[in-house]
């Protein structure tokens, strides 16, 4: 089975700084893998994915990600953090189960940006 | 595109009595549907993974007397959770796919919180 690891349940950042999340995964095939925010008391929105090609892969808000195979890493970035990119931001990656294909997730980590 | 519905946003009910959660993929057609729970400050766990017109796979763990799942057409999902009890409170998010699952994103729910008294 497939696993997701976050480090740092937190990350702080000053409003301007570079956000760096990072995420590894485990796996024995070729992974599928995804980021996703979760804003206060709502759902998860996806914001970006890597599947096939492109080892970097451009998301929405300015958030980029890139696929290393040999670090088995799929870190998250943004080079300024702006006040509303504060959330929690969980790393995904696509499994094989019982019940077919589904998505595990990491832990999350919250990130704050300080003013 | 590719927006899901999930109602209520939030319900509290007393203890013993059952709560009806729906899911509704609003502009696509939902191959499969996932339910999961989530606990304050952490991930999502997968309860259940739902498809169209067939019984719903749970994860160990999950009972599924308990957390009855109905998947009555492409773009609706329900999760009832029967005689519920204080240790349910949490908060349900529903989410849909469409296509291929494992490369698909998933499209979420807002969620709903269940408090149970």
């Amino acid at each position: 089975a497939q696993s997701v690891t976050q480090l740092g349940s937190h990350v702080s950042v000053s409003e301007g700084a570079l956000v760096l999340l990072r995420c590894n995964y485990s796996s024995s095939v070729p992974p599928y893998l995804f980021w996703y925010v979760q804003y206060p008391n709502q759902g998860l929105q996806l914001l970006l994915k890597y599947t096939t090609g492109a080892t970097l892969v451009k998301g929405i808000n300015g958030f980029e990600a890139e696929f290393k195979k040999s670090e088995t890493s799929f870190h998250l970035t943004k080079p300024s953090a702006h006040m509303s990119d504060a959330a929690e931001y969980f790393c995904a990656v696509s499994d094989i189960g019982t019940g077919g294909f589904k998505t595990i997730f990491g832990a999350g980590t919250r990130l704050f940006v300080k003013a | 595109g590719a927006v899901v519905s999930q109602h209520p946003s939030w319900v509290i009910c007393k203890s013993g009595t059952s709560v009806k959660i729906e899911c509704r993929s609003l502009d696509f057609q939902a191959t499969t549907m996932f339910w999961y729970r989530q606990f304050p400050k952490q991930s999502l766990m997968l309860m259940a993974t739902s498809n169209e017109g067939s019984k719903a796979t749970y994860e160990q763990g999950v009972e599924k007397d308990k957390f009855l799942i109905n998947h009555a057409s492409l773009t609706l999902s329900t999760l009832t959770v029967t005689s519920a009890h204080p240790e349910d409170s949490s908060f349900y998010i529903c989410s849909a796919i469409q296509g291929d699952v494992a490369v698909s994103p998933l499209h979420f729910g807002n969620g709903t919180r269940l408090t149970v008294t």
